[in-house]
């Protein structure tokens, strides 16, 4: 099956810089690309995807980069605010409907030092 | 306010004991999923059902059971509970039709487990 593996476990950054969070994925077969953000006492919320027909795709701050040939994605904030200060989890997927099953990395805790 | 509704958000129990934590899905959405977050761990996958059927399983415990309903609510049963099942349960649910398929993963706040 798929293993998604996450780094940093702990990210501390000062207000204002910016953040990357990196994951590879183990499974050849696994086309989407969510990224989650979970703020303390609540569920996950995507924040972000790519799927495996682009390279790389924008949100305002917030940047995802995809590697296919390196099985590698990461995670790009820029200018990091105070609310920005969550949990995040990448996340790789067969199938972009969530058809099967979503395979999650450890998370990363993301502390923004105002 | 994802729309997923799970109860009940926090359950004290004993070991030994069994509980069910309940999982209302966003209007429309025909899959429900299971997750369990344990104290500095990422979102292990349980199980998956879709418009009442079984789809995919994960690290899912025998002692662990589900099921989907007709009117697509899931229940997780958790049976002669250990003290390594203490943890955070979130469900999730998506849409998964065909002319809608985003992939998002809407997530309840969760059910905290205690298990004493």
């Amino acid at each position: 099956g798929e293993n998604v593996e996450q780094h940093p476990s702990t990210l501390s950054v000062q207000e204002g810089d910016s953040a990357v969070i990196k994951c590879t994925y183990s499974d050849s077969a696994s086309n989407y690309f969510p990224w989650y953000k979970q703020e303390l006492g609540k569920g996950p919320q995507l924040i972000i995807d790519i799927r495996s027909n682009v390279g790389e795709k924008k949100d305002q701050r917030i940047a995802v980069t995809l590697n296919k040939t390196a099985k590698h994605f990461s995670l790009h904030i820029t200018e990091t605010q105070p609310e920005d200060s969550a949990v995040y989890f990448c996340a790789a997927s067969p199938n972009s409907g969530g058809y099967q099953k979503v395979t999650f990395g450890t998370g990363t805790k993301l502390q923004v030092i105002p | 306010d994802s729309g997923v509704t799970q109860t009940p958000k926090h359950l004290i129990t004993a070991t030994g004991q069994r509980v069910t934590l309940r999982c209302s899905p966003r209007s429309g959405d025909l899959s429900v999923y299971w997750y369990q977050q344990s104290l500095d761990q990422g979102l292990q996958f349980l199980i998956q059902y879709y418009n009442g059927e079984e789809r995919a399983k994960g690290n899912i415990l025998e002692r662990f059971s589900a099921q989907q309903f007709p009117d697509l609510h899931s229940e997780l049963n958790l049976s002669s509970l250990e003290l390594g099942d203490s943890a955070l349960y979130f469900c999730a649910s998506s849409v998964e039709r065909l002319a809608a398929n985003t992939g998002e993963l809407f997530f309840g706040e969760g059910s905290r487990l205690t298990v004493l």
